[in-house]
């Protein structure tokens, strides 16, 4: 089983739709968790961490289940710009250690 | 989060010859990586750059073929030695975010081609 699993996509949705991403992690011991976006040919940057209580920021959501070992990414209101491929990103050991990253969710936000 | 700078941004290389990728942070840093992203692929680390000490290698990656050099806490260099095509990839170094945060943030890539 792979570390990080994640759908690959392609998700096509039309403007102001709603979508989610999902993620499961094999290693139940993680201790961080986050969610990275990669433009085309760009770096991936972080676009949020995830947290056990669930977080929001704007239309985005990110969502933490530990016993599942779950982990999923909301969006509201799909903007065009929103198109990207999202990395789903785990911590096994915490702290300042390497990541272990998805292999990424294509997603397209249709005019 | 830190500047990270990487040069060059991108080359093409022939077969059998090295190249040396540069990775520079606005701001101490304890830890550095270096990361590959084959095409269409996800990023896999190669290594950590330990200040002051050899980098810590993943499986699969040895000094050799990798050498890296950590001489300060806001510079590092990884080497990609006797290239192949199979070693065409993006080459990215991260550091770590805020304190207690565990995040990492990336340098821009530097787009390797061998011929």
């Amino acid at each position: 089983r792979k570390e990080v699993e994640q759908d690959p996509g392609p998700f096509n949705v039309p403007e102001g739709a709603t979508v989610a991403f999902n993620c499961t992690y094999s290693n139940s011991a993680s201790q961080s968790f986050f969610w990275y976006r990669q433009d085309c040919r760009k770096e991936p940057k972080l676009l949020m961490s995830v947290y056990s209580s669930g977080n929001e920021d704007g239309r985005f959501t990110a969502q933490l289940n530990r016993a599942s070992q779950y982990i999923s990414l909301l969006i509201r209101d799909s903007k065009l710009s929103d198109s990207a491929t999202y990395l789903c990103v785990v911590n096994p050991l915490g702290g300042n250690t390497p990541l272990v990253f998805g292999k990424g969710t294509r997603f397209s936000v249709i005019a | 989060s830190a500047v990270i700078s990487q040069k060059p941004s991108r080359d093409i290389c022939q077969r059998g010859t090295s190249l040396t990728i540069q990775c520079q942070v606005d701001s101490q840093v304890t830890m550095m990586f270096w990361y590959r992203q084959q095409p269409g692929q996800s990023l896999t680390l190669i290594a950590t750059a330990n200040q002051g000490s050899e980098a810590t290698y993943e499986s699969g990656f040895v000094i050799d073929k990798f050498p890296i050099s950590r001489p300060n806490l806001t510079f590092s260099t990884l080497t990609v030695s006797n290239m192949s095509p199979e070693d065409s990839s993006i080459y990215l170094c991260s550091v770590e975010g805020r304190q207690g945060r565990n995040e990492q943030f990336f340098g821009p890539g530097t787009r390797l081609t061998v011929l």
